[in-house]
């Protein structure tokens, strides 16, 4: 079966540190992945997405950057954190393999990030 | 652009009333739709989700939804609700087209059920 893992779970970091958020991918081959921002009392905001190795497309701009070193690997980053940083971060992947829906996402457990 | 609405910020219910949760969603065409659920401080667990054929979909948890085209809606429902439903949930949409699933979530109802 396949299982996302999600590190570190909490993060407490000062404004102007660096950041990088792990996600990685079990189970399954060339996903989908996905990295989503939720602020307090909102919803979820696709940030970044990766349709195979080195491959990344932004959805909005921001002072955050992610990379896909390996398949099943997915990096959120910054050089210097911002206060409007602070929320929960959520990886997720979809399958195209013909067993799995296409579009079908599954979530890590997520990240907490606080910038102080 | 595609957009999800769900009017109710926050519901409560008393456990073993009906619930129904209100999703509109504003896009071209018939897009693929889904109901997610968030307990505090974990990830999202897909509830159910809708492509195509039947628009009363049965999820887990002994959820169901029900897409009407005419309404764009796709309100989720549970005949009776347990204590542990009480969570935050989010309706989505994505487009049927593409390489990526680029999922647009309404900003979520919480849900408090009282005892």
């Amino acid at each position: 079966s396949q299982t996302i893992h999600q590190w570190p779970a909490t993060l407490v970091q000062p404004v102007g540190s660096p950041l990088s958020l792990e996600c990685t991918v079990e189970g399954t081959s060339n996903p989908n992945l996905y990295w989503y921002r939720q602020a307090a009392g909102r919803g979820l905001q696709l940030l970044f997405y990766s349709v195979g190795i080195g491959q990344i497309s932004s959805e909005v701009p921001q002072n955050l950057s992610a990379s896909r070193p390996q398949d099943r690997q997915f990096i959120l980053s910054s050089k210097k954190l911002l206060l409007s940083d602070s929320g929960f971060y959520l990886c997720a992947w979809s399958g195209r393999t013909s067993r799995l829906s296409y579009n079908e996402q599954f979530f890590g457990p997520g990240t907490r990030l606080t910038v102080l | 652009a595609q957009s999800v609405t769900q009017p109710d910020i926050h519901i409560t219910v008393s456990e073993g009333a009906s619930l129904e949760l209100r999703c509109n969603y504003s896009y071209g065409a018939t897009p693929y739709l889904f109901w997610y659920v968030q307990s505090p401080g974990q990830g999202l667990q897909l509830l159910l989700k809708y492509f195509s054929g039947d628009t009363l979909v049965q999820g887990i948890k002994g959820f169901e939804a029900e897409f009407k085209r005419s309404q764009s809606s796709f309100n989720l429902r549970k005949p009776s609700v347990h204590w542990s439903d009480a969570a935050e949930y989010f309706c989505a949409v994505v487009p049927n087209t593409g390489t990526a699933s680029k999922l647009t979530f309404g900003t979520g109802t919480r849900l408090q059920v009282t005892l």
